[in-house]
């Protein structure tokens, strides 16, 4: 079974300053995906990045970033220059890619709040 | 345009009834999900559909029945309902059993609050 772990609860950044949010991940998996959601207060959850195991560079969109390191099984999240609409919930998940029952596992998530 | 759509997006009812949720999504995926959110922000997946055929089954209580007509559909209808029912649904959306990229497209989410 996989299990992620976010361990900050919550978190606050001020405007324009970088922020990193962590998450670790036990599987004994050899192939599997790691992302990072985001839940604003309105509710939906919006895909931001995708790193899959096998990648030797870690991910980058726009302002956000996964820092992979692999043999320490972590996936941090690292938005840069927050921005006050960055205030979110954040979540970290995990997908094996072990066949027709694979699930996406989420972390419990990160409340981040963008200050000014 | 929107690419999974839930229905309704708030559902408010007494404890014992019967509801439904319904979802549908136009991007033409394989698998599609029902995911509770809990108070606490938890997501947890409930069940699974490839191609109309179940393939994950969490640990749900019974009253929980999912309903695929087509591989565009998935429906959740919930008997008897309780307090603890009370969450946020998210259905969701995927290409291929093992998608290798951009995890799973989420519905908006139905609040269902039970009193």
């Amino acid at each position: 079974a996989q299990k992620i772990t976010q361990t900050q609860p919550g978190m606050f950044v001020q405007e324009k300053e970088a922020v990193t949010l962590d998450c670790t991940y036990d599987t004994s998996d050899q192939s599997y995906g790691l992302f990072w959601y985001k839940q604003p207060s309105s509710g939906e959850m919006i895909f931001l990045i995708y790193q899959g195991s096998y990648d030797e560079q870690n991910a980058t969109e726009g302002r956000y970033s996964l820092n992979f390191q692999k043999a320490r099984k972590s996936a941090n999240l690292v938005i840069s220059a927050s921005q006050l609409g960055d205030s979110a919930m954040y979540f970290c998940a995990m997908r094996p890619y072990t066949g027709t029952a694979s699930k996406l596992t989420f972390g419990t998530g990160t409340r981040l709040q963008v200050t000014l | 345009d929107t690419a999974v759509s839930q229905t309704p997006k708030y559902l408010v009812t007494q404890m014992g009834n019967d509801k439904s949720i319904k979802c549908e999504q136009n991007l033409g995926h394989d698998t599609m999900y029902w995911y509770k959110q809990d108070s606490k922000k938890f997501l947890k997946i409930m069940f699974s559909y490839n191609n109309k055929e179940l393939i994950i089954n969490e640990t749900v209580p019974n009253r929980f029945s999912p309903k695929s007509p087509d591989k565009a559909h998935l429906n959740l209808h919930i008997n008897s309902l309780e307090l603890g029912d009370s969450a946020v649904y998210f259905c969701a959306s995927s290409q291929g059993l093992v998608s290798t990229n951009y995890g799973y497209t989420f519905g908006s989410g139905t609040r269902l609050t039970v009193v």
